[in-house]
């Protein structure tokens, strides 16, 4: 059965500094990944998704993800962190159905 | 430009009131989904559709019921709520594919006393 893990029900970065927000999934099928951003009270957006193309996924905001099978690893970096970009982060995969992570809360401190 | 948009946003309900969430897309969707979210929990599939007139369960359909009788509405209903249901619920739409991604709205505040 497919399920996604994310490290770090809360991360905190300061502002400018490196953003890196993980996700480990599982599936039998390859995968089709993604990640969705959920701003205070609003429903989630679409940041990037994977789907076989290319490794390395450019997503909107800065934000980018590399797939690496090896690892079955699809982490959220961004270089540079934004006091906007406080949110909560969500990695999920699908196969059959669409499968959330539990979530990740960024802080980002002036 | 509406997207998705759910109705109420907010509400609350009496423990054994019944009451019926609705969700409209405006995008010409096939199918529709609606989550709910808990603290620590992620969203979880309570019902789905794949098309006008179908329905099927996910991951935790008991306590809803569901309906599709016009493609671009999805009904959740609560025939009897019940505190365990106090929770925020998404709907979401997307064409189909495993590639295409969902399109939420901004959910349903739900409190069960």
């Amino acid at each position: 059965a497919q399920s996604v893990t994310q490290l770090g029900s809360h991360v905190s970065v300061s502002e400018g500094a490196l953003v890196l927000l993980r996700c480990n999934y599982s599936s039998s099928v390859p995968p089709y990944l993604f990640w969705y951003v959920q701003y205070p009270n609003q429903g989630l957006q679409l940041l990037l998704k994977y789907t076989s193309a290319a490794t390395l996924v450019k997503g909107i905001n800065g934000f980018e993800a590399e797939f690496k099978k090896s690892e079955t690893s699809f982490h959220l970096t961004k270089p540079s962190a934004h006091m906007s970009d406080a949110a909560e982060y969500f990695c999920a995969v699908f196969t059959d159905k669409l499968i959330f992570g539990t979530g990740t809360r960024l802080q980002v401190f002036p | 430009n509406a997207g998705v948009t759910q109705t109420p946003k907010f509400r609350v309900l009496k423990t054994g009131q019944s009451m019926t969430l609705l969700c409209a897309q405006d995008m010409n969707h096939e199918y529709m989904y609606w989550y709910r979210q808990d603290p620590g929990m992620g969203l979880r599939l309570i019902h789905y559709s794949v098309g006008e007139g179908t329905t099927a369960k996910g991951e935790v359909p008991d306590g809803y019921n569901v309906s599709r009788l016009k493609k671009q509405n999805f009904l959740l209903g609560l025939e009897s709520a019940a505190p365990s249901q106090t929770s925020v619920y998404f709907c979401a739409s997307t064409r189909g594919g495993r590639n295409q991604p969902q399109h939420f709205g901004d959910g349903t505040r739900l409190s069960i006393l």
